[in-house]
């Protein structure tokens, strides 16, 4: 059965860059029907769709973030990251990995989410 | 970007209550539209894809309908459970997009 675990630092200073990995478990992440992805939810707030990567093909982002986000794989260890840089106080949320299923077009599979504060 | 519009933002009802949930598209998305659950402190759950799908494993008192800009999730008789918050979504392009939520509280 599929799973996804985030690890990461829970605090993270201002103007720093964002570092989380969300290690994939019970399938491949070279699999072609699944783009990994991450969504963040900041405090008392929505859903925001941050990217996805599938294994083949072009990387997504939300255009609010493309300047500061990189999502990328790593096959040799089955897992993906997310890097944010230059990060304000605007980027604390709750941040959660997630595989986009291209055959529901939505996310079917979530990691539990990590907290992560920007402060100094 | 495609806006979703969700509504009522929060709504109270009682246990066995038939409960609708209605999500707005600033354009068409055919039928590109999927359903989360969120109890506080967890992570979202799919209920329903593809406007009407549903999600192996979700309860089967939960039914999406609805194609183009206007979507509705219907619970037919509320549980003790289903009290959470509930999200629309649609991938007809990027970015993708999600609704405000609607939290279901206890009346």
């Amino acid at each position: 059965q599929l799973q996804l675990q985030e690890s990461g630092p829970g605090l993270v200073k201002p103007s720093e860059t964002l570092s989380l990995t969300c290690a994939v478990s019970g399938a491949s992440i070279t699999t072609t029907t699944s783009y990994w992805s991450y969504i963040r939810q900041p405090p008392g707030k929505g859903l925001e769709w941050i990217g996805s990567v599938p294994y083949s093909g072009s990387t997504k982002y939300n255009s609010s973030l493309e300047s500061r986000v990189t999502i990328s794989l790593d096959t040799s260890k089955n897992h993906f990251s997310l890097k944010l840089t230059s990060v304000t106080a605007a980027d604390t949320a709750v941040y959660y990995c997630a595989r986009l299923s291209s055959n529901h077009d939505a996310f079917d599979i979530w990691g539990q989410g990590t907290v992560v504060t920007v402060s100094s | 970007d495609i806006q979703l519009t969700q509504s009522p933002s929060f709504l109270s009802a009682s246990v066995g209550d038939r409960v609708t949930i209605t999500c707005r598209a600033s354009q068409g998305i055919s039928s590109y539209l999927a359903w989360y659950q969120q109890k506080p402190g967890r992570a979202p759950k799919l209920l329903i894809y593809a406007a009407s799908t549903l999600q192996s494993g979700a309860p089967s008192r939960f039914s999406g309908s609805g194609s183009g800009t206007e979507f509705t999730l219907t619970i037919s008789s509320l549980q003790p459970e289903d009290f959470a918050t509930y999200y629309c979504q649609q991938l007809i392009n990027y970015p993708v997009t999600f609704g405000g939520g609607t939290k279901v509280e206890i009346k």
